[in-house]
């Protein structure tokens, strides 16, 4: 099955500065790649997705970037803001089977 | 449109008791998904159901756990009898894909169910 791997499991910014997670991948039938923004006491809420024709997606402040042949995707968050602080988690989607596997998430930090 | 709707939100009980949570789905959405997360993990898959048949139940501990979608829209999830390392948020997440649909279809998450289990 899919293992996805996430880094770093934590992450402190100071307000307005980027953040960066990096995630890879094992299955090379995975062909979509959501991520996913986790409130304290709350479910995840897909913030920005992309799909393996694609190499970059931007999002007004966010942006996803896929590298197919390391299978490797990141997400970057410019002029972080407080709101910001929360657990996010990298998702790949393998073609073959569907199924959604989770990396072990990143906690932000946006430092006032 | 209203987001996937769970209750009960928490729910603390004694090991070897039974608990059960319930999941309305997403109007429409035919695939509904039961995880499991453990803290400070990611999200697992239990069970996925399109509309009320079983898709995939291969991570589901069978000798404890138990899932249901009657009529193809809310689902039940039951848990007899607890134990400690049950612990965890339950998650459903519903999406509307059909058979053969596409792999990028969206699921969108509920608040999820936090168990305690003492």
């Amino acid at each position: 099955g899919e293992n996805v791997e996430q880094h770093p499991s934590t992450l402190s910014v100071q307000e307005g500065d980027s953040a960066v997670i990096k995630c890879t991948y094992s299955d090379s039938a995975s062909n979509y790649f959501p991520w996913y923004k986790q409130e304290l006491g709350k479910g995840p809420q897909l913030i920005i997705d992309i799909r393996s024709n694609v190499g970059e997606k931007k999002d007004q402040r966010i942006a996803v970037t896929l590298n197919k042949t390391a299978k490797h995707f990141s997400l970057h968050i410019t002029e972080t803001q407080p709101e910001d602080s929360a657990v996010y988690f990298c998702a790949a989607v393998s073609g073959a089977d569907y199924k959604l596997s989770f990396g072990a998430g990143t906690t932000v930090t946006v430092r006032a | 449109e209203a987001g996937v709707a769970q209750s009960p939100r928490y729910k603390i009980i004694e090991k070897r008791q039974s608990v059960a949570f319930w999941c309305n789905p997403i109007s429409g959405h035919a695939t509904l998904y039961w995880y499991q997360q453990i803290l400070g993990q990611g999200p697992k898959l239990l069970i996925q159901f399109q509309n009320n048949g079983v898709v995939d139940d291969s991570q589901l501990p069978k000798d404890r756990f138990s899932a249901e979608r009657l009529k193809g829209v809310d689902s039940t999830l039951k848990i007899q009898p607890a134990k400690l390392e049950d612990s965890a948020v339950y998650l459903c997440a519903s999406s509307r894909r059909l058979a053969g649909g596409d792999s990028t279809d969206t699921q969108y998450f509920g608040p999820g169910t936090r168990l305690t289990v003492l």
